[in-house]
């Protein structure tokens, strides 16, 4: 069955970075796109970006561009994206979901979710 | 930026209740509207994909439709299970969240 499985939680300080990984598994990998959302407490979801596994091309929200990084490794499956210059407007839950390509890229499997926590 | 404005953003009903949201973007966006539901803890879950598609395993109580933008999700005949909040989609240009619908218990 298709996973995502992702983290449980990070904290970082002010003005750091973090990395977050999602292992995908039960699918080709690189035949899906892999996305990043995140939503602060009782916010709605917010779309970052986007990867493409097979090529390692990515598309960013214009919010996040010059501040997120979003990589892969094919052989572990493994997708990452990297937030720098963190601030506590940075501290919500970070989702990884998978989607097709274009705009048929409905997000059809999500991870669980990584606290990412930013504070002194 | 293509916008997503969701309606209403909160409302109470009661189970076996017709429910209607409705999801309008800045732009026409042709078909490419998806519908979510979230459950408090857990991260959303694929709904209708394309205005109107049923995804897989989830119960035909739940229909969408329109396209340009305005376009509709729809409860037949609400379930205790299906009080949640409701997030539209747009993948047209870049992806777009909605600000979400609420649904609670009358």
């Amino acid at each position: 069955q298709v996973q995502l499985v992702q983290s449980g939680a990070e904290v970082e300080k002010p003005g750091a970075s973090v990395k977050v990984p999602c292992k995908a598994s039960g699918y080709t990998f690189i035949n899906y796109d892999i996305n990043w959302v995140r939503q602060a407490t009782g916010q709605g979801p917010e779309w970052m970006g986007w990867m493409n596994p097979s090529s390692g091309d990515t598309g960013y929200a214009q919010k996040f561009q010059g501040r997120v990084t979003m990589t892969r490794d094919t052989s572990t499956t493994t997708a990452y994206m990297e937030l720098s210059s963190l601030t506590s407007e940075d501290t919500a839950i970070y989702y990884c979901a998978r989607s097709g390509f274009g705009a048929n890229s409905w997000f059809d499997y999500w991870g669980q979710g990584t606290l990412v926590t930013v504070s002194s | 930026d293509v916008q997503m404005t969701q309606s209403p953003s909160s409302l109470s009903a009661s189970v076996g209740d017709r429910v209607t949201i409705t999801c309008r973007a800045s732009q026409d966006i042709w078909k490419y509207l998806h519908w979510y539901q979230q459950k408090p803890g857990h991260a959303p879950n694929l709904l209708i994909y394309a205005a109107s598609n049923l995804q897989s395993g989830v119960p035909s109580r739940f229909s969408g439709s329109g396209s340009g933008t305005d376009f509709t999700l729809t409860v037949s005949s609400l379930q205790p299970e299906d009080f949640a909040t409701y997030y539209c989609q747009q993948t047209y240009s870049d992806r777009t969240f909605g600000q979400g619908t609420k649904v609670e218990i009358k």
